[in-house]
């Protein structure tokens, strides 16, 4: 049974950094084929890829926010973290983590994460 | 970045009834395109992978098909569970997703 939970701050202010944490249970980030995306959903609005991580360490960022994000993962503690750097209220949203089962490429995202919501305000 | 559109932006059906929901993108997605539910308060539900697959334990009534830059969600039958907001995602050139088709009661 695969599990992911996010965890990290519920509000942060602006041009400060953003740290969250996926923790997974069900499945190892070192088997191949496998992959966790991170994607976020303003109240009231669609959802936004942000990252994803693959098992051999490989990664892939959104074009428009890569300069402003990083991601990486703990095997050993079945975690992944996303770092956001400069948040602005408009970086207001929902961050849910999600299981990607990877043939060649990741192309979607199977379980999700309950999701949590990070606000930025000063 | 592929832009993928979604019509129409609300479907006021009722039980019983087909829902029809269409998503098209900018430029061929091939078929790696993904459909999934959500529900107000919930994360995302994958439904359909690489254009018309089902995923685990989803509906029949669920089905997906189209490639290239055009696809379509079909629910044949709507069950009270099934009014939400649906989003298409392709993952031909990176991760994109369309803006959402509500599907309320009519």
């Amino acid at each position: 049974q695969i599990t992911l939970k996010e965890s990290g701050p519920t509000l942060v202010k602006p041009t400060q950094t953003l740290t969250l944490t996926c923790t997974f249970s069900g499945f190892s980030l070192s088997t191949s084929g496998v992959g966790v995306g991170w994607i976020r959903q303003p109240p009231g609005k669609a959802l936004e890829w942000l990252a994803l991580i693959y098992w051999d360490d490989d990664k892939c960022y959104s074009p428009s926010l890569k300069s402003r994000l990083t991601i990486t993962k703990d095997t050993s503690k079945n975690q992944v973290v996303l770092t956001m750097t400069n948040m602005d209220p408009v970086d207001t949203a929902t961050y849910y983590c999600a299981h990607s089962p990877v043939n060649i490429l990741a192309t979607h995202f199977d379980y999700w994460g309950q999701g949590t919501l990070v606000t930025v305000s000063s | 970045e592929i832009v993928l559109t979604q019509s129409p932006a609300t479907l006021s059906l009722s039980p019983g009834e087909r829902a029809t929901l269409s998503c098209r993108a900018g430029q061929s997605v091939r078929s790696q395109l993904a459909w999934y539910q959500q529900k107000p308060g919930q994360a995302p539900r994958l439904l359909i992978y690489d254009a018309s697959n089902r995923a685990t334990g989803i509906p029949a009534r669920f089905s997906g098909s189209g490639s290239g830059t055009d696809f379509t969600l079909t629910i044949s039958s709507l069950e009270p569970e099934d009014f939400a907001v649906y989003y298409c995602q392709q993952r031909s050139n990176s991760f994109t997703f369309g803006p959402g088709t509500k599907v309320d009661i009519k």
